[in-house]
């Protein structure tokens, strides 16, 4: 059975901080990892990363997957109290569905 | 481009009845899938559909089911309703071979 594991499943940062969430994957078929981020109700996309090695930038937010270690993280530097939420990590298997982690619950206090 | 909508957006039903959610995707996209997202499951996967075709199921029992319609919009129907099946329903479009999914707002039912 597929399984994809984030930790920690909850974090408490103060503005300006940087913050490292983790992802492990265990997939047959393995095609894609996702980051989402859920602040009220729709996961909204963040990156898809295909290739071991190669970071993916978004502003302060950055990825990177480990193909070799079965593992992605998700940095986000200078914390900002608006990116208080959900991340959620998800993979993409041959089988088209997506397989989520529990997601991290990240509080960002001023 | 508009982007996934779901109605209605809440729910309350009782156990034993039956409710019908309705998803429209992203103009263009041919592929929906359902997932149910609960505080201590997280988000789990219902199924796909595909031009019309279920093209994979998760382990659900079968009082959950759906169908996809021409026009791409897609239904998910639970049956005999539990009060295990409250839950956030979401449901999400994919462009054709593309695993990027885009989700809806969901619904969110409560079974009393």
């Amino acid at each position: 059975e597929d399984k994809v594991v984030q930790s920690p499943l909850s974090l408490v940062v103060h503005e300006g901080d940087t913050v490292t969430l983790n992802c492990s994957y265990e997939v047959t078929n393995f095609r894609s990892l996702l980051w989402y981020k859920q602040e009220k109700k729709a996961p909204t996309f963040l990156f898809m990363l295909t290739s071991s090695g190669i970071e993916k930038k978004s502003g302060r937010l950055s990825s990177i997957l480990d193909k070799k270690e079965l593992f992605s993280i998700l940095n986000i530097t200078a914390t900002q109290t608006g990116d208080s939420a959900v991340y959620l990590c998800c993979s993409g298997a041959g089988s088209y569905q997506l397989t989520f982690g529990k997601g991290t619950k990240l509080s960002v206090i001023p | 481009k508009a982007g996934v909508t779901q109605t209605p957006r809440y729910l309350i039903k009782t156990r034993g009845q039956q409710v019908t959610l309705s998803c429209s995707p992203i103009s263009g996209h041919r592929s929906v899938s359902w997932y149910q997202q609960t505080p201590g499951q997280g988000l789990q996967f219902l199924f796909e559909y595909f031009s019309e075709t279920q093209r994979n199921k998760g382990n659900f029992p079968g009082r959950f089911s759906g169908r996809q319609f021409s026009n791409s919009r897609s239904e998910m129907n639970v049956s005999t309703l539990e009060l295990g099946d409250s839950a956030l329903y979401l449901c999400a479009s994919r462009d054709q071979g593309n695993t990027e999914a885009f989700f809806g707002q969901g619904t969110r039912l409560t079974v009393v």
